[in-house]
């Protein structure tokens, strides 16, 4: 079975300052790893995803996320937050056999002027 | 807009009465998912379809519930005798086969309240 864990419910952050949103999984093989974003009674908007290759995953809006196999681990990284970053951020993971994305609880992201 | 889209936005229903949404994907997309969000949850994979064949179902999709892509288009979700804890966010996503990790997107959702 697989399994998204995002350890932190919320997070803080002033504008301006980067931020990280954690995310750890759990799946048989090597996983697709995927950041999405929810604004309040909205769909879920996609940011980024793992395939392979570069650790280092860039998207929209100046996010990125870091893969870590050893660590299975997929945070997610702003160098510098704006307050219009505050939504809810869900991390999803999908087996490469299958073709469902079982996402985390999602960490409600709150940036302050 | 070409994006996915759901209809109705929001579905207030009685207990035990049935209910339908409707979710058109993007056009050239021929992978379709439906997702179940309750409040304060992560979205819950409900169904998959690859063009009308329905390829697979969660056991959170009870016998209640029952999802048809008729035409490879669109897909509806039915929910007979509705109860309570079917109070949600319904979602549904589409995407394009890719060798290598396709991303689905996803719409607005329905938002059903059972009184």
């Amino acid at each position: 079975a697989q399994s998204v864990a995002q350890p932190e419910d919320q997070v803080n952050v002033a504008e301006g300052n980067p931020l990280t949103v954690k995310c750890t999984y759990s799946v048989s093989g090597n996983p697709y790893l995927f950041w999405y974003v929810q604004y309040p009674n909205r769909g879920l908007q996609f940011l980024l995803k793992y395939i392979t290759g570069d650790n280092l995953v860039k998207g929209s809006y100046g996010f990125e996320a870091e893969f870590n196999k050893s660590q299975t681990s997929f945070h997610l990284k702003k160098p510098s937050a704006l307050v219009s970053d505050s939504a809810l951020y869900f991390c999803a993971v999908r087996a490469r056999a299958g073709n469902m994305l079982t996402f985390g609880g999602g960490t409600r992201l709150m940036v302050k002027p | 807009d070409t994006g996915v889209s759901q209809d109705p936005r929001h579905k207030i229903t009685k207990r035990g009465q049935n209910v339908t949404f409707r979710c058109d994907p993007i056009s050239e997309h021929n992978r379709l998912y439906w997702y179940r969000q309750t409040l304060g949850q992560g979205p819950e994979f409900l169904t998959y379809f690859q063009n009308e064949a329905q390829l697979e179902k969660s056991r959170l999709l009870s016998d209640r519930f029952s999802a048809e892509r008729p035409k490879g288009s669109f897909s509806t979700l039915e929910i007979q005798r509705t109860e309570q804890g079917d109070s949600a966010m319904y979602l549904c996503a589409s995407s394009l086969p890719r060798r290598l990790g396709e991303t689905q997107y996803f719409g607005p959702g329905t938002r059903l309240l059972v009184l």
